[in-house]
């Protein structure tokens, strides 16, 4: 099983919908992330959190919430999906004393038409 | 803009050759790492250079570090197949904690 795990991988929503996707870790680490990834851009990060009370805004976090309802659990919220916010999005989680390497999930192919 | 910026962005070899990547960064920095993604899947971590470190050995990667000049490069040495996917750098810079992600270098190993 993966460690990190993001549901839905595949989605395609229409304009002014509202999408969530979902993330948990096995890991048992604090910090969990969400980056977008698009052609030619690399990794942008939205937002991220360094335990459950803890949220912050990343580069990209316009049009975008987050909700770290667990330990394991984080996940992110297009309360209105406009067509720029198709991308991969991936989840990510670090932690303990080996904090600097981050562990991804397999991503969630976002489409929005 | 992004802290990492890789070159070059595409690299095709044939299997056997030896691959070099090169990152540049623009703030100061705890580590830098490089990370594999295979096409359409996560990320996965390769290797982390600390600040006070030169170079790394992992296997049949490489890793040099130039604080001097905010610049590093990964070598992988003897390349399969297998080997083609994205590279990316990522630094974490000394004055936070966030990663961040350079644009990648698409590498292309030929059978």
């Amino acid at each position: 099983d993966a460690d990190v795990t993001q549901t839905p991988r595949n989605r395609i929503t229409k304009t002014g919908k509202r999408i969530m996707l979902e993330c948990s870790q096995t890991k048992g680490h604090d910090r969990m992330y969400w980056y977008r990834q698009d052609p030619g851009l690399g990794l942008r990060l939205i937002y991220y959190s360094f335990d459950v009370k803890d949220i912050n805004k990343g580069e990209i976090s316009d049009g975008y919430s987050v909700s770290r309802q667990a330990q394991a659990k984080f996940s992110l919220s297009l309360e209105s999906a406009i067509p720029n916010q198709t991308a991969l999005y991936f989840c990510a989680t670090a932690g303990g004393g080996d904090g600097n390497t981050i562990y991804f999930g397999e991503g969630s192919w976002l489409t929005v038409v | 803009s992004q802290q990492g910026e890789e070159d070059p962005q595409a690299l095709s070899i044939q299997e056997g050759e030896n691959a070099t990547m090169n990152c540049s960064y623009k703030t100061s920095i705890n580590n830098l790492q490089w990370y594999r993604q295979n096409s359409g899947r996560g990320l996965v971590h390769l290797i982390l250079i600390r600040s006070n470190e030169r170079e790394k050995h992992s296997g049949r990667l490489r890793v040099t570090l130039d604080t001097s000049k905010k610049s590093s490069s990964l070598l992988i040495t003897a390349s399969r197949a297998a080997d083609t996917a994205s590279y990316f750098c990522a630094t974490r810079e000394t004055s936070g904690s966030r990663l961040t992600f350079g644009e990648g270098t698409q590498l292309t190993v030929n059978p």
